[in-house]
């Protein structure tokens, strides 16, 4: 079982719809939690940052993390075409100052 | 603010060859990582340098190696290529040793495309 698990998609939604990207993850000594926006041919981009289980909310996007079962999910209201990429979660041990990434979502978001 | 910069853009080698890459972080910032993006394996962590120092190092073998450069910029060397060596490699650049201080908020460059023949 891999340390961090996301679907890898395609998912393909419509402009203006809600989007809902999840991961889980096994490793209870993961403290951090974040979730990055990956275009084609570009390098990660950090979109999220989250600590504590719970909601945090910026603009359209927001990160949820649930530690009891080990689940983070990102949300993003009013897709637009320009959100079209891959979705990578990202989980931080601070132990060994690592971050470990599923292996990312494609979302289409289509006009 | 300049972001995390790496050279060059694309690299084609063929087997057994060795390549470079290199990454200068964003200004200030200490931490550098090194990943591999393989098509179909998601982004897997490969090195760790802080303050000229190897601080921790993922499951590759010791072909892959680099330092840090005492102005924190960094090099990647991967000896004997192998056609699997080929993927995206990107590095990322935080701002303090200590976790729980920073080093968690890792920032990316565009990364290197190798391409090995």
């Amino acid at each position: 079982q891999k340390e961090v698990e996301q679907d890898p998609g395609p998912l393909s939604v419509p402009e203006g719809a809600i989007v809902s990207l999840n991961c889980t993850y096994s490793n209870s000594a993961f403290q951090y939690f974040m979730w990055y926006r990956q275009y084609s041919r570009k390098g990660p981009e950090l979109l999220m940052y989250t600590y504590s289980s719970g909601n945090k909310e910026d603009g359209r996007f927001t990160a949820q993390v649930d530690k009891s079962s080990k689940y983070i999910s990102l949300f993003i209201r009013d897709s637009q075409p320009s959100d079209s990429a891959t979705y990578l979660c990202a989980c931080f041990n601070s132990g060994y100052s690592t971050l470990t990434f599923g292996k990312g979502t494609m979302l289409l978001v289509s006009p | 603010e300049a972001g995390v910069t790496q050279s060059p853009t694309h690299l084609i080698k063929t087997r057994g060859q060795q390549a470079t890459l290199r990454c200068s972080p964003i200004s200030g910032h200490t931490s550098v990582y090194w990943y591999q993006q393989a098509l179909g394996l998601g982004l897997q962590f490969l090195l760790w340098y802080d303050e000229g120092e190897e601080r921790n190092r993922g499951n590759f073998p010791p072909r892959f190696s680099g330092r840090q450069f005492p102005n924190y910029s960094s090099e990647l060397n991967v000896n004997a290529l192998e056609l699997e060596d080929s993927a995206l490699y990107l590095c990322a650049s935080s701002s303090a040793r200590t976790p729980g201080q920073g080093s968690d908020t890792q920032y990316f460059g565009p990364g290197t495309r190798l391409t090995v023949l």
